[in-house]
């Protein structure tokens, strides 16, 4: 059973500086690796994904791969309230299906 | 377009009812998903559907009816739930590739109630 582990939060950030997210998985095997951000209600939407060891940035995102520690991260440059969300570790995809983490609340304090 | 486009937003509906969802994309897609999730926690694989075939099945209770009737559609039939089957229903779709796999594009999703 492949299991993706987060910290649950609340990670409370202050606004303007960097929130980071963390996040570790079972499967030695995995490739793929994605963050989602869900507003309260609403669906997940994906906002970065990784399959290299290594950074991979995207505007204010950042996405960390460290597959010998079976570990992916998240930095979140210059938050803004806007990011308050819960965001979603996952790992798998394609006809697999993606496997998630219970999602870190982040709080951006203005 | 981009979009996974899922109806109705929202559903209420009694133990006895039978009902469907629907889930419609047009990005080409030959993946397609459901998923269920519960307030305050991840959302949770229910059907996978590659190729309109079924591939994977979570161990879902019978009550719940997927259908693939083509490469851009999928539904899921509802009948005789339960209470504690109340949640957002969500589908998703992506692209298969032997290169890799892609993340998904969800729709707003199904507020289902079974009262």
């Amino acid at each position: 059973q492949k299991e993706v582990e987060q910290n649950s939060g609340p990670l409370s950030v202050p606004e303007g500086a960097i929130a980071s997210l963390n996040c570790t998985y079972s499967d030695r095997g995995s490739q793929s690796f994605f963050w989602y951000r869900q507003y309260s209600g609403k669906s997940p939407e994906l906002i970065m994904s990784i399959y290299s060891n290594g950074d991979k940035e995207d505007g204010r995102f950042t996405a960390q791969l460290n597959k010998a520690s079976q570990y992916v991260s998240l930095l979140i440059r210059d938050s803004q309230p806007s990011d308050s969300a819960t965001y979603l570790c996952a790992e798998g995809g394609g006809a697999d299906g993606l496997t998630f983490g219970k999602g870190t609340h982040l709080i951006i304090q203005p | 377009d981009t979009e996974v486009t899922q109806t109705p937003k929202h559903l209420v509906m009694g133990m006895t009812n039978k009902k469907s969802l629907k889930c419609e994309q047009h990005m080409g897609h030959r993946a397609m998903y459901w998923y269920k999730q519960k307030a305050k926690k991840p959302p949770e694989l229910m059907f996978v559907y590659s190729y309109e075939k079924l591939s994977i099945n979570e161990s879902v209770p019978s009550r719940f009816s997927p259908e693939c009737p083509n490469s851009s559609l999928l539904n899921l039939h509802l009948h005789a739930l339960q209470p504690e089957d109340s949640a957002l229903y969500l589908c998703a779709s992506s692209q298969v590739s032997g290169a890799g796999n892609y993340g998904y594009t969800f729709g707003s999703g199904t507020r289902l109630t079974v009262v």
